[in-house]
């Protein structure tokens, strides 16, 4: 089972609509989550960090459901620009180690069409 | 200015030979990473350095040997090249803020092995 599971999609999603989708990681312990960009071709970037309380940035809302170990990225009124692969990212800290390990799902593609 | 810098960015090489990949962070992070993503898009790990310490070393073929002479370079350096080495290697440093890790990364390295 992989650590971090998205639906790779595509999600086509008219310009102005709004699309969600989701993210389940395997291991409880697993300390702070993120959503990543990654466009064609590119380095992923940060786009939010995920909050147990759920929180939001712009026309962004990213939530996490601990007990049942997923995390959740909305994307209301969508821009032709919001057209990427989003990475859900899990960051975890095992009791052997010191350090975190941040572990990659394979992406959710979103392609916003006119 | 770029954060994070890597070179080349694009490497064709044969099957055998020895390449290295050079990276550079000039945020004054303390932890520098290289990230392997294959065809298939998945982010891995392969290998973490704290102020030239190596911290996080993945199942990695001992053909990869990374190299940090200080904390703003980690250099990857690959033998005996394999067709199946051929993907995107990202460079990525980091640091914590408030409890939780910004992680940056490079542009990539292209490597084809051919």
């Amino acid at each position: 089972r992989k650590e971090v599971e998205q639906d790779p999609g595509p999600f086509n999603v008219p310009e102005g609509a709004t699309v969600a989708f989701n993210c389940t990681y395997s291991n409880s312990a697993s300390q702070s989550f993120f959503w990543y960009r990654q466009d064609c071709r590119k380095e992923p970037k940060l786009l939010m960090s995920v909050y147990s309380s759920g929180n939001e940035d712009g026309r962004f809302t990213a939530q996490l459901n601990r007990a049942s170990q997923y995390i959740s990225l909305l994307i209301r009124d969508s821009k032709l620009s919001d057209s990427a692969t989003y990475l859900c990212v899990v960051n975890l800290i095992l009791p052997t180690d010191s350090w975190g390990k941040l572990q990659f799902g394979a992406g959710t593609q979103v392609v916003v069409t006119p | 200015d770029t954060a994070v810098s890597q070179t080349p960015k694009y490497l064709v090489t044969q099957m055998g030979n020895d390449k290295s990949i050079k990276c550079e962070q000039n945020l004054g992070h303390d932890t520098m990473y290289w990230y392997k993503q294959d065809s298939k898009k998945f982010l891995k790990i392969m290998f973490s350095y704290n102020n030239k310490e190596l911290i996080i070393n993945e199942t990695v073929p001992n053909r990869f040997s990374p190299k940090s002479p200080d904390k703003a370079h980690l250099n990857l350096h690959i033998n005996s090249l394999e067709l199946g080495d051929s993907a995107v290697y990202f460079c990525a440093s980091s640091q914590e803020i408030d409890g939780t890790y910004g992680y940056t990364f490079g542009s990539g390295t292209r490597l084809t092995v051919v």
